[in-house]
């Protein structure tokens, strides 16, 4: 069965640090995958997708980037982080062909502080 | 592009059914979901319906889609306190990678 994980589930990180999120999928193979950004106010803004090793497409110009180094690997970075950019991040996977649905990781709650 | 809304909050009692709606805009959606959020934790599937479907039905969930007025809701019946959490309508069409485009969420509390 598929599984993702990500991590880590929490952070707090000072203004003007890196950040580096991970997700990973397993039992599957080139799927679609995902970042999102909940913000306090609860909505989901789709950040990066990515259809295939080292194809990123950003939906949202910001302080992030996302990359996707093997099949099943998902980061997302920062080279200095914002207070505006704290938030709950999701990492999301989904077949490329099926239609059963988005599968999302447990989440990171950042805190810049 | 797609515009999805939802009811920000809803409540009801225990062991009553709850009606949570949905509007979308594209007429081309072609797969409807819907996601629970329960506090802290990442969104779970809990159903989603083809297009060219009326209704589906699982267990306490039923899906209904009115697909001329763009309007899905679920209806969860004998609802329970562990019903509580944030419902996201979500709905895909396929383009470049089946991007889902969420509603804002619809708070459930079910008071005892």
């Amino acid at each position: 069965s598929q599984t993702i994980h990500q991590w880590p589930a929490t952070l707090v990180q000072p203004v003007g640090s890196p950040l580096s999120l991970e997700c990973t999928v397993e039992g599957t193979s080139n799927p679609n995958l995902y970042w999102y950004r909940q913000a306090a106010g609860r909505g989901l803004q789709l950040l990066f997708y990515s259809v295939g090793i080292g194809q990123i497409s950003s939906e949202v110009p910001q302080n992030l980037s996302a990359s996707r180094p093997q099949d099943r690997q998902f980061i997302l970075s920062s080279k200095k982080l914002l207070l505006s950019d704290s938030g709950f991040y999701l990492c999301a996977w989904s077949p490329g062909s099926d239609a059963g649905g988005y599968t999302f990781g447990s989440g990171t709650r950042l805190t810049v502080v | 592009g797609e515009d999805v809304e939802q009811s920000l909050f809803l409540s009801v009692r225990e062991g009553d059914s709850s009606v949570i709606n949905c509007t979308y805009t594209d007429s081309s959606s072609t797969y409807l979901y819907w996601y629970k959020q329960e506090p802290g934790a990442g969104l779970q599937l809990l159903t989603y319906i083809f297009s060219n479907m009326d209704m589906k039905q699982d267990q306490r969930l039923t899906v209904l889609l009115n697909k001329k007025d763009k309007h899905l809701s679920l209806r969860i019946a004998d609802t329970q306190t562990g019903d509580s959490a944030i419902y996201f309508c979500a709905v895909v069409h396929f383009g470049s990678a089946r991007q889902l485009t969420f509603g804002s969420g619809t708070q459930l509390t079910v008071l005892p």
